[in-house]
């Protein structure tokens, strides 16, 4: 089974703190991304990556960036945490190319809170 | 932008059939998943749509209608095990567009 593991299930962060959410898959995916999940808003792409060192930016990128230095491992950066990004953050992968009908396979999710 | 609409909650009983729908807009789409994700957990592949009619797999059947703009999850024979929140995606070209999730409570 492909899984996608992310390091942090509970983090709690002051505001200005710099999060690191690491991601790492173990199927061999091209494609990598990051949501984040809010109730009643449903999922929101924030960036994906096709390939290595290449990122592009989703729906709602503003006040976060990525890094993908490696295929397997997919890392979603908050320079400088606020409250507002207090909500729950979804890695996913997907096999290669460009297919719309690749099926997404999420990690467990890491439940950020900023004070 | 898509919007994906679904209902945020619903009720059923243990053993009954349950539907749960999503409208989609149709410009550009080219698919449509179901997932399910239990409370604090990784969300998990039910179905993928992509031709008009009914896919069934088990107690779960999905269906599609691309001209409408609608899909539903059809949940048969409900156990306590299926609460969850079931989340519909459609594919616009490489994207997932996700709707807020259905939250269904079985009930004994």
């Amino acid at each position: 089974d492909v899984k996608v593991t992310q390091s942090s299930r509970y983090l709690v962060k002051r505001t200005g703190e710099k999060v690191f959410l690491e991601c790492v898959q173990d199927m061999d995916h091209e494609n990598m991304f990051w949501y984040r999940q809010d109730p009643g808003l449903g999922l929101r792409l924030i960036y994906f990556s096709y390939d290595v060192k290449m990122k592009e930016k989703g729906d709602i990128p503003e006040g976060y960036s990525v890094s993908r230095e490696k295929k397997e491992r997919f890392s979603l950066i908050l320079e400088s945490a606020s409250t507002n990004q207090t909500s729950m953050y979804l890695c996913a992968s997907s096999l290669s190319g460009k297919s719309g009908a690749n099926v997404l396979t999420f990690g467990a999710g890491s439940r950020l809170t900023v004070l | 932008g898509q919007n994906i609409d679904q209902p945020t909650e619903m009720t059923a009983t243990e053993g009954a059939i349950v539907q749960i729908n999503c409208t989609y807009q149709t410009s550009g789409f080219n698919g449509l998943f179901w997932y399910q994700q239990h409370a604090g957990e990784a969300p998990t592949f039910l179905s993928y749509n992509v031709l008009d009619g009914l896919e069934e797999k088990g107690r779960f059947s999905s269906f599609l209608s691309r001209s409408k703009g609608y899909s539903y999850l059809l949940l048969k024979e409900l156990q306590m095990k299926d609460s969850a929140s079931y989340l519909c995606a459609a594919v616009y070209g490489q994207n997932f567009v996700f709707g807020p999730g259905t939250r269904l409570s079985v009930l004994p």
